[in-house]
């Protein structure tokens, strides 16, 4: 059964630091792409960042480029996000979701973890 | 970036309506497009890929149609489970953008 377990969020002040973490299980974590979702309080999804497969290629949105990082530990089946110079609006739930992938190539969401709040206050 | 646009932004229907849920993008994404279902304090739940295609497990009464820049979600007869908030995505191109969501009510 595929889980994917998200940790380290809290309570940071605005200019500071935090680092996600969200540990696979049930998959081969190298074998897709990961994503980050986030969901501000009351507020829709919106689409964070993604981190190919084999290549760790990463991408991210307009929102948190420049200030966040993602990386991901094969041996240790673990996706993270690193953020950086946090504001109040990255307030959010965040959700690790695997890709599924079609022909290689990442494509729609088919597992969500549960979240970990992060608060910018 | 491309940009999904849903509509309506909320609904209200009874138990037993066919409902229909709209996404448009801002650009062609041929068929790359999935539809979630989101209750309270829950992860999303996947229920429809490439624009039609159902995931296993989730019911006949939900369909998905569309390609290019028009989509539609429709659930046939609703149910009472069926309460929640509805999001399109695209994932034809980096980043793959959520539309606003549905939030269906009784």
């Amino acid at each position: 059964e595929v889980q994917l377990l998200e940790s380290g969020g809290g309570l940071v002040q605005p200019g500071g630091s935090l680092r996600l973490s969200c540990a696979a299980s049930g998959f081969t974590l190298s074998t897709y792409a990961m994503n980050w979702v986030r969901q501000a309080p009351g507020k829709g999804l919106e689409w964070v960042s993604a981190i190919s497969g084999y290549r760790s290629e990463t991408y991210f949105a307009e929102s948190v480029r420049g200030r966040f990082t993602v990386s991901r530990d094969n041996y240790r089946s673990t996706l993270f996000l690193e953020m950086n110079s946090l504001k109040a609006e990255d307030t959010a739930i965040y959700f690790c979701a695997r890709s599924a992938m079609i022909a290689g190539v990442p494509a729609h969401v088919d597992h969500w973890g549960q979240g970990t709040l992060v608060s910018v206050s | 970036d491309i940009q999904m646009t849903q509509s309506p932004f909320s609904l209200s229907a009874s138990v037993g309506d066919r409902v229909t849920i709209t996404c448009r993008a801002s650009q062609s994404i041929r068929g790359w497009l999935a539809w979630y279902q989101q209750k309270p304090g829950k992860a999303p739940k996947l229920l429809i890929y490439k624009a039609a295609s159902l995931e296993s497990g989730v019911p006949s009464r939900f369909s998905g149609s569309g390609s290019g820049t028009d989509f539609t979600l429709t659930i046939s007869s609703l149910q009472p489970d069926d309460f929640a908030t509805y999001y399109c995505q695209q994932y034809n191109t980096y980043p793959y953008t959520f539309g606003q969501g549905t939030k269906l009510e009784i």
